[in-house]
């Protein structure tokens, strides 16, 4: 079984500053990393996907996140936000060995971006 | 940009009713999937559905709840008998072909609300 923990419920931060959302998670098996965001009225978009490789993954709209192992954990970063970044942000895992596509997800992250 | 889309957004009924939930996936996508979501809560799995059957339901995903596929368009959740716990977002996702990593596209969610 897994479990994902994001730390903060809420970020509020200014435009053009940077912003790191933290995400923890624990698990029985090998893991691949997902961070969705959602807008409001609209469902969840997937950022960015960490499967192998580089431990730096770059996503969408400026975002990326660095896999550590050590510390099972999967951050989110931006070095300069908008306004249009508010949103909620979900971080994930779901199992790699086993083949199962159910995401896990944390409890989120609402990041609000104040001018 | 191809969505999946969701009806109602908006559902309210009463407790020990049946309801449908509706949702249309992406329309070369193979896999679907129902998540929900309980207020303050978090995102959590409750089926996917390949090949006309289920492949992966969670311990939420009890008798009460069911699946279908009953054109090639629709994919639906139905409840059988609402209970005050029931109410929740609950989101349609589907994913184009069979491996583990590939994206899950989600809907904008139809929130029940069971009285």
């Amino acid at each position: 079984a897994q479990s994902v923990t994001q730390l903060d419920s809420q970020v509020p931060v200014f435009e053009e500053a940077p912003v790191e959302l933290r995400c923890n998670y624990s698990s029985s098996v090998s893991v691949y990393l997902f961070w969705y965001v959602q807008y409001p009225n609209q469902g969840l978009q997937l950022l960015l996907k960490y499967l192998s490789g580089s431990t730096l993954v770059k996503g969408i709209n400026g975002f990326e996140a660095e896999f550590n192992k050590s510390q099972t954990s999967f951050h989110l970063r931006k070095p300069s936000v908008h306004i249009s970044d508010t949103a909620e942000y979900f971080c994930a895992v779901s199992e790699r060995t086993t083949g199962r596509r159910a995401l896990t997800f944390g409890s989120g992250t609402r990041l609000q971006v104040q001018p | 940009e191809p969505e999946v889309t969701q009806t109602p957004s908006h559902q309210v009924t009463q407790m020990g009713q049946e309801v449908i939930l509706r949702c249309v996936p992406i329309s070369n996508h193979l896999y679907f999937y129902w998540y929900r979501q309980i207020l303050g809560q978090k995102v959590e799995f409750l089926v996917s559905f390949y090949n006309n059957e289920i492949s992966e339901k969670s311990e939420i995903f009890d008798d009460q709840f069911s699946v279908e596929r009953p054109d090639g368009s629709n994919f639906t959740l139905k409840i059988r008998s609402t209970k005050l716990e029931d109410s929740a977002m609950y989101f349609c996702a589907s994913s184009a072909i069979r491996i583990s990593t590939d994206t899950q596209y989600f809907g904008p969610g139809t929130r029940l609300t069971v009285l």
